[in-house]
């Protein structure tokens, strides 16, 4: 079975520096894929950043990127230059290619950002 | 392009009672899966669909029945609802497993 682990509820950063959320994951398929999801006070999911298992360089997209070390089994959140309104619940989130391609999220971390 | 259409956004239910919580796409997606969110909690599977006609069973099935009679559409349908059911339900869809979109979710309340 799957697992995903987060293992800060919350966090504080200052606004403009940057924040690292840890992730951890467990699986033994050798293909999965690994999500991060940002859920504002609104409540919708917000795709934020992907990695695959296979991928050879660590997924960048704008101020988000994803620092993947798939021998310790991690996939940590990097946000440079925090801003009131990465203010957030904050998920990681896997899927295993030989598990239905469905989703197995982690407990989230709460990130709030300090003016 | 509506994107995951879920209906309705909020709803209270008494004990016992069932209903259908309702999941659209029109991205023509093979993959659509139904989660539950609980308070302070990350979301866990309820069921899923790898296409019509396929469902199968995710981490927390019980008390719950799905059905995909279309590629469009994946209604969720508590048979008996409890307590224990109140929660946020969202409903996702996936052309090929690696790119998800999310409907904006069903806030569910059962007294």
């Amino acid at each position: 079975a799957q697992k995903i682990t987060q293992t800060q509820p919350g966090m504080f950063v200052q606004e403009k520096e940057a924040v690292t959320l840890d992730c951890t994951y467990d699986t033994s398929d050798p293909s999965y894929g690994l999500f991060w999801y940002k859920q504002p006070s609104s409540g919708e999911m917000i795709f934020l950043i992907y990695q695959g298992s296979y991928d050879q360089q660590n997924a960048t997209e704008g101020r988000y990127s994803l620092n993947f070390q798939k021998a310790r089994k991690s996939a940590n959140l990097v946000i440079s230059a925090s801003q009131l309104g990465d203010s957030a619940m904050y998920f990681c989130a896997m899927r295993v290619d030989n598990a239905g391609n469905m989703l197995t999220f982690g407990g989230g971390t709460r990130l709030m950002v300090k003016p | 392009n509506a994107g995951v259409t879920q209906t309705p956004k909020f709803q209270v239910l008494k004990t016992g009672q069932s209903m259908t919580l309702q999941c659209a796409q029109d991205m023509n997606h093979e993959y659509m899966s139904w989660y539950r969110q609980d308070p302070g909690m990350g979301l866990r599977l309820i069921h899923y669909s790898v296409g019509a006609g396929i469902t199968d069973q995710g981490e927390v099935p019980n008390g719950y029945n799905v059905s995909r009679s279309t590629t469009e559409d994946f209604p969720l349908r508590l048979l008996s609802a409890a307590p224990s059911q109140t929660s946020v339900y969202f409903c996702a869809s996936s052309f090929d497993g690696f790119g998800y979109t999310f409907g904006s979710g069903t806030r569910l309340t059962v007294v």
